[in-house]
């Protein structure tokens, strides 16, 4: 049974324009949300992060944001660069536990 | 500072075959994680570790085995390899809960 979920398997944007990829989840005993981005050949590696006792967290062209209520997660990312193009995962942690969750990956292109 | 290294890069397995991956981190973290990902799919954690000396199942533990002797080091055995093995396997430390994961390039293992 999947607890998170990306039902978008891919996203084209222009260079420039804003990236949006989003992320729902059925558990809200999560507290930890994070957003990974993975390369061909390579390990994951991560972008943001946010606690559940936020809703907005910002890093340079990267902004996640986080609706408790609705489940949602979603990461912006503002200007899109060629180089943002990349195969995105969110994950989430439990409070209970030290397991992390990962989403099923949106593949993120960026036009020139 | 090389971060989390795993070995090999890749690996042809036989039905019934056994092997270990090996994984190790020099950043002095206590967590550590094992994931497999499959085609099209996201990561699913299969064992993890708290500190030297304690292991745990995640989601997908059946047919793996692991050990953590040390802080750096967290070796994954596979036993009697199956076809259902095959599979990308990516190690993650992170410093404790809460915190990011940093992975390493991956494994792919191929069981034939």
């Amino acid at each position: 049974d999947q607890q998170v979920k990306q039902n978008s398997p891919s996203l084209s944007v222009q260079e420039g324009r804003i990236s949006i990829l989003n992320c729902d989840y059925t558990n809200s005993m999560f507290d930890y949300f994070l957003w990974y981005k993975k390369y061909p050949a390579e390990g994951p590696t991560f972008l943001i992060s946010i606690s559940s006792i936020k809703d907005k967290n910002e890093d340079g062209r990267f902004t996640v944001f986080l609706n408790k209520s609705a489940k949602h997660l979603s990461l912006h990312i503002v200007p899109s660069q060629p180089g943002d193009s990349a195969v995105y995962f969110c994950a989430a942690q439990l409070n209970t536990g030290n397991q992390f969750y990962f989403g099923t990956g949106t593949s993120l292109t960026v036009i020139p | 500072n090389a971060g989390v290294t795993q070995t090999p890069k890749f690996r042809i397995l036989k039905i019934g075959q056994s092997m270990t991956l090996q994984c190790t981190q020099d950043m002095n973290h206590n967590y550590m994680y094992w994931y497999r990902q499959d085609p099209g799919m996201g990561l699913k954690l299969i064992y993890y570790s708290v500190g030297a000396g304690i292991t745990d199942k995640g989601e997908v533990p059946n047919g793996y085995n692991v050990s953590r002797s040390t802080t750096e080091d967290f070796p994954l055995r596979l036993e009697l390899a199956a076809p259902s093995q095959t599979s990308v396997y990516f190690c993650a430390s992170s410093y404790k809960r809460n915190y990011e994961q940093y992975f390493g390039p991956g494994t792919r293992l191929t069981v034939t």
